[in-house]
């Protein structure tokens, strides 16, 4: 089956950690992207990449990072940098200019 | 910031009766999406309007553009309970093509059976 996937399901924070979100795909798309979603809210940007070894800053990009070392993965890190991290976390990704397909989400919460 | 601005952020029908969504943008666009979420999952790609095109069917959802008033919407006919969600709006930026989208709040539907 192809398709893009994360783990864990949830996952809970202390202050001051840093934890990692993963993000597979095995569609052969060329760009992935993280997005957050709050409460009653649409999706924001947080980065993004085109291309392996490649990617830029979304709109909340302070307190996130990532890597992009192989096509099929981008996984997402939540620094102890980002004051407010409990949110919805999806991943996507698409070949350019096109339809994005998404993962089944991330919930993080910081106890 | 918010480039799409769905309208109304809450519907709630009967079944069989139609659902209509709005979405405003405010910038050029290369193509308008429409996505669905069902609560806790992920988004699921619904249509792809490109910003030469007007009207554009899918099974019982059709979708208008109109790049004048920057304005998009998308008719759902013959509501089931099962389309009970929400539906995002996203926009293609117009400079360059990076794939990038910008999405709106959302609208949330739900269908009574």
């Amino acid at each position: 089956d192809g398709g893009i996937t994360q783990s864990p399901k949830y996952l809970f924070r202390k202050e001051g950690q840093n934890v990692t979100l993963s993000c597979e795909q095995n569609l052969n798309h060329d760009a992935m992207y993280w997005y957050r979603q709050d409460p009653g809210q649409g999706l924001r940007l947080i980065y993004y990449s085109q291309i392996v070894n490649d990617f830029q800053k979304g709109d909340i990009a302070e307190g996130y990072s990532v890597s992009r070392e192989k096509k099929e993965s981008f996984p997402l890190t939540v620094t102890s940098a980002q004051k407010n991290p409990t949110a919805f976390y999806l991943c996507a990704s698409s070949t350019q200019g096109n339809e994005q397909f998404f993962g089944p989400g991330t919930r993080l919460t910081v106890l | 910031s918010q480039q799409g601005e769905e309208d109304p952020q809450a519907l709630s029908i009967q079944e069989g009766e139609n659902a209509t969504m709005n979405c405003s943008y405010k910038t050029s666009i290369n193509n308008l999406q429409w996505y669905r979420q069902n609560s806790g999952r992920g988004l699921v790609h619904l249509i792809l309007i490109r910003s030469n095109e007007r009207e554009k069917h899918s099974g019982r959802l059709r979708v208008t553009l109109d790049t004048s008033k920057k304005s998009s919407s998308l008719l759902i006919t013959a509501s089931r309970a099962a389309d009970t969600a929400s539906y995002f709006c996203a926009t293609a930026r117009g400079s360059g093509n990076t794939g990038k989208l910008i999405f709106g709040q959302g609208t949330t539907l739900q269908v009574k059976p």
